[in-house]
């Protein structure tokens, strides 16, 4: 079993429809979370990044992280054909852990206009 | 801000050549710079961190003689692929942290082709 597991997709929505992609994880000592865009030949972006449980929201994306589940989310409202991109979570540990990020395998997702 | 580079963006070499790859972080500090490799349409695979003035740490099954890592300053990491040999082709891409944040900003990639 991966550390990390997303399905790959792809996930198609039309424009204007809210996106939902989410990562499970195993590793409970896993504390700081993040979401990357990455377009086709081209490096990730960083979107959100959070810290233990709850919400966060920047802009049209918003990012949950349930560590009792181990499950985070992003969710991107309002889709635009802009948004068709691979996204990848990411987390790590602690200081303690080192500055290994685990990357999940990535999402393809496809905004139709 | 948080800006990263890599020089060339693409590059094509003959087998048994050797090829440097520049990450540079433009506008920080990057105490940590670590080098990926990522295959189409799968995630990325660490190989190597690197920490200024240290030798870097590869992960298991990457060959420190091959991919070599210099972290020279806090603003620039070179990988060098030596004697590189077409399954080595790839894209490679560095990303690079402060030293006080976690996230990790990437750059642009490189794409290596080896024939």
């Amino acid at each position: 079993q991966k550390e990390v597991e997303q399905d790959p997709g792809p996930l198609s929505v039309p424009e204007g429809a809210i996106v939902s992609l989410n990562c499970t994880y195993s590793n409970s000592a896993f504390q700081y979370f993040m979401w990357y865009r990455q377009y086709s030949r081209k490096g990730p972006e960083l979107l959100m990044y959070t810290y233990s449980s709850g919400n966060k929201e920047d802009g049209r994306f918003t990012a949950q992280v349930d560590k009792s589940s181990k499950y985070i989310s992003l969710f991107i409202r309002d889709s635009q054909p802009s948004d068709s991109a691979t996204y990848l979570c990411a987390m790590r540990g602690g200081w303690a852990a080192g500055n290994k990020l685990t990357f999940g395998g990535g999402t393809r997702v496809l905004v139709k206009p | 801000g948080a800006v990263v580079s890599q020089h060339p963006s693409w590059v094509i070499c003959k087998s048994g050549t050797s090829v440097k790859i520049e990450c540079r972080s433009l506008d920080f500090q990057a105490t940590t710079m670590f080098w990926y490799r990522q295959f189409p349409k799968q995630s990325l695979m660490l190989m190597a961190t690197s920490n200024e003035g240290s030798k870097a740490t590869y992960e298991q099954g990457v060959e420190k003689d091959k991919f070599l890592i210099n972290h020279a300053s806090l603003t620039l990491s070179t990988l060098t692929v030596t004697s590189a040999h077409p399954e080595d082709s790839s894209f490679y891409i560095c990303s690079a942290r402060t030293g006080t944040g976690y996230e990790q900003y990437f750059g642009p990639g490189t794409r290596l082709t080896v024939t």
